[in-house]
């Protein structure tokens, strides 16, 4: 079986440019999660997604927003984009919304120059 | 101010060996506690868990110990193999109100040498 997709693997975008990420879960998962990684410390929670409504948002600013598709697929979009925004995003796909056994995606590189 | 924190950035360890990774947290609302294993290039891979009703957790070569009390917890590997070399986080869950929030520490790298 699939695990879970992310796409694209690495990432190039200028500061205030807008910033598509695409995530596929594990077939048969109905709950996406979005956490941003940036180097040197763990995963931080972005969205989680389940059933296409939001379940949980964590402390981002309104420049970050995602949605979730009837096939549970999810995107995460970013506006506006800062230098600070360079990060790991990973996406975590889960059977229902509990955090138990989340199962991570290989991440999108996203850079910001 | 970090609620899940790993004071060791860096853990070496000689093959067949223990290695032990510590994790402490404040908030006395996490339920839920969770490792997981990281490469590079790679997502997180889950590894083990444990409820905060439980103060040991065994799969096979893993143990998760809990002490509430202290609100610590470590994971022991047993016996250590070169392959076990990777980033190692902690993670927690259980408050917020958001169930899927899991709130990671920073990491422990774990070099296993032959």
């Amino acid at each position: 079986d699939a695990g879970v997709t992310q796409s694209p693997t690495h990432l190039i975008k200028t500061r205030g440019q807008h910033v598509t990420l695409r995530c596929s879960p594990i077939s048969g998962h109905k709950s996406v999660s979005w956490y941003q990684q940036v180097l040197g410390q763990g995963p931080q929670f972005i969205f989680q997604y389940y059933e296409k409504e939001e379940r949980g948002r964590g402390n981002f600013p309104d420049r970050f927003s995602a949605r979730q598709f009837p096939n549970y697929s999810s995107e995460l979009n970013v506006n506006a984009l800062l230098l600070g925004d360079s990060a790991l995003y990973l996406c975590a796909s889960s059977l229902d919304p509990t955090p138990y056994e989340q199962y991570f995606g290989p991440g999108t590189r996203l850079t910001v120059t | 101010d970090q609620q899940v924190k790993q004071n060791s950035p860096s853990l070496s360890v000689q093959e067949g060996r223990i290695s032990i990774l510590n994790c402490d947290y404040t908030n006395s609302m996490f339920d839920y506690f969770l490792w997981y294993k990281k490469y590079p290039a790679e997502g997180p891979t889950f590894l083990i868990s444990i409820s905060s009703i439980k103060d040991k957790n065994e799969d096979g070569r893993f143990t998760v110990f809990l002490n509430k009390s202290a609100k610590h917890l470590s994971l022991h590997i047993v016996p250590s193999q070169p392959g076990d070399s990777a980033v190692y986080f902690c993670a927690a869950s259980g408050y917020g109100g958001s169930q899927g929030n899991l709130i990671f520490g920073k990491g422990t790298k774990l070099s296993v040498k032959p």
